[in-house]
């Protein structure tokens, strides 16, 4: 049990689809991530989810779309993604309650795009 | 700007040897927090050890231990009697701020038997 938990675990998609990746977590934070993570290439910070307020978009494309109900729960909605958008997704969650806590992660989306 | 560099891409040990792994940092803030993640094969990546800048004692979790040298901007990973489930790639992460880590590029280790 890791305590985020992020679904699907791979995704293939072509470039007109839409999809979204869910992540849940149960550990009560109050901070959400999305990561991208390419081979060769630093974790690239996406977005950031605060008390659920989107607090840090990192000039991402407008084809990803990210969604917070809750600060349980953090989506990415996919649509018209690129080659260049195959990667592994990374969701990540933390209590911002001291600078000192590290982010928990998922097991991350697999997508690859066709 | 906060930058992480991890100049080893690769790198291998035998099972019980030790290895250390390498990261330099740059940041201009006074106050800040350095992580080690472990991603095996799995995928999911796992928080190794932390290490508060403040403090001057070396963090230490069982056989994991780093060599922090803050004037240096050093902080690097050792590992004690290395075993097959070490294997996996090892980032460096800076915390700065309230929620931002900036990752290495990441260094994999071999532990072979």
């Amino acid at each position: 049990e890791t305590g985020v938990t992020q679904t699907p675990r791979h995704l293939v998609m072509g470039m007109t689809n839409k999809k979204s990746l869910k992540c849940e977590q149960h550990l009560g934070h109050n901070a959400m991530y999305w990561y991208k993570q390419s081979a060769k290439k630093p974790l690239e910070l996406m977005f950031v989810y605060n008390f659920k307020e989107q607090t840090e978009n990192n000039s991402v494309p407008s084809r990803f779309s990210p969604e917070c109900p809750n600060s349980s729960h953090l989506f990415l909605h996919l649509h018209t993604l690129q080659p260049e958008d195959s990667a592994l997704y990374l969701c990540a969650s933390r209590s911002t309650g001291y600078s000192n806590q590290p982010q928990h992660f998922g097991d991350g989306t697999r997508l690859s795009i066709l | 700007a906060q930058t992480v560099t991890q100049s080893q891409p690769e790198m291998s040990v035998q099972e019980a040897e030790t290895v250390t792994l390498s990261c330099t940092y740059d940041t201009s803030e006074n106050n800040y927090y350095l992580f080690w993640y472990k991603q095996p094969p799995s995928r999911q990546m796992i928080l190794v050890i932390r290490q508060e800048a403040y403090k001057q004692q070396n963090a230490t979790e069982n056989r994991f231990s780093v060599n922090f040298q803050k004037a240096a901007k050093s902080f690097s990973l050792k590992i004690s009697d290395s075993q097959l489930g070490d294997t996996a790639m090892y980032f460096c992460a800076l915390n700065t701020g309230f929620q931002k880590l900036v990752f290495g590029t990441g260094t994999r280790l071999l532990v072979s038997p």
